[in-house]
């Protein structure tokens, strides 16, 4: 079965501080990959997605996700977090196999002002 | 905008109760899903069901089954809660197959404690 893989439970970085998630997942054939941000006491929201084409995706609030193909990988950036950007990330994966959404065990994500 | 909406965002339940969450989705799609969500699990897959009547199970199916007699509906169902039942319930939906628009669309959640 197909699985995601977060390498990191929980970051504490300073505003201004560069910022880079990882995510893997496992499977071999075609994907759609997604990060998802959810902030304290709200819902899940929909950050970035990746489906086909250029593998650099831009999402909302300055965020980016590079789609390496050979590295089974899906890592999300940001050149300079915010106070505001504190939450729980998660990377989710959908294969061409099923429609299942499996997501990975979320990153928490801890910026000092 | 897509509208998925969880009937309760809080239930308090008894030990050994039959338990029902509901969930309406707007948008038409074909796909609905139920997980849990756990501190430091992230979001466990329950049940997903691609048609009406028609289900699969995710990781995590044991204690639980679901219900989908109309498109927009998808029941999560305890048959007899357990207090390790007890935590967040998100219902989401999205549309078929892989592509541009088939990401999965998130109600607020259901807090469930089971006593």
């Amino acid at each position: 079965a197909q699985s995601v893989s977060q390498h990191n439970h929980h970051v504490i970085l300073s505003e201004a501080a560069s910022l880079e998630l990882g995510c893997n997942y496992s499977y071999g054939g075609t994907v759609n990959l997604f990060w998802y941000v959810q902030y304290p006491g709200q819902h899940l929201q929909l950050l970035l997605k990746y489906f086909s084409g250029d593998p650099l995706v831009k999402g909302i609030k300055g965020f980016e996700a590079e789609f390496i193909k050979s590295k089974f990988s899906f890592n999300l950036r940001k050149p300079s977090v915010q106070w505001s950007d504190t939450a729980e990330y998660f990377c989710a994966v959908r294969t061409n196999r099923d429609d299942k959404i499996i997501f990975g065990k979320g990153t928490r994500l801890h910026i000092l002002p | 905008d897509v509208k998925v909406t969880q009937s309760s965002r809080y239930l308090v339940k008894r030990t050994g109760e039959k338990v029902f969450l509901e969930c309406v989705q707007d948008m038409d799609h074909e796909n609905m899903f139920w997980y849990r969500q756990d501190p430091g699990l992230g979001l466990r897959l329950i049940y997903f069901s691609y048609d009406v009547k028609m289900k699969e199970k995710g990781d995590i199916p044991e204690g639980y089954s679901v219900s989908r007699e109309k498109k927009e509906r998808f029941s999560l169902i305890l048959e007899s809660a357990s207090t390790n039942q007890t935590s967040m319930y998100l219902c989401a939906s999205s549309l078929g197959g892989l592509g541009e628009n088939t990401e999965a669309f998130f109600g607020q959640g259901t807090r469930l404690t089971v006593v």
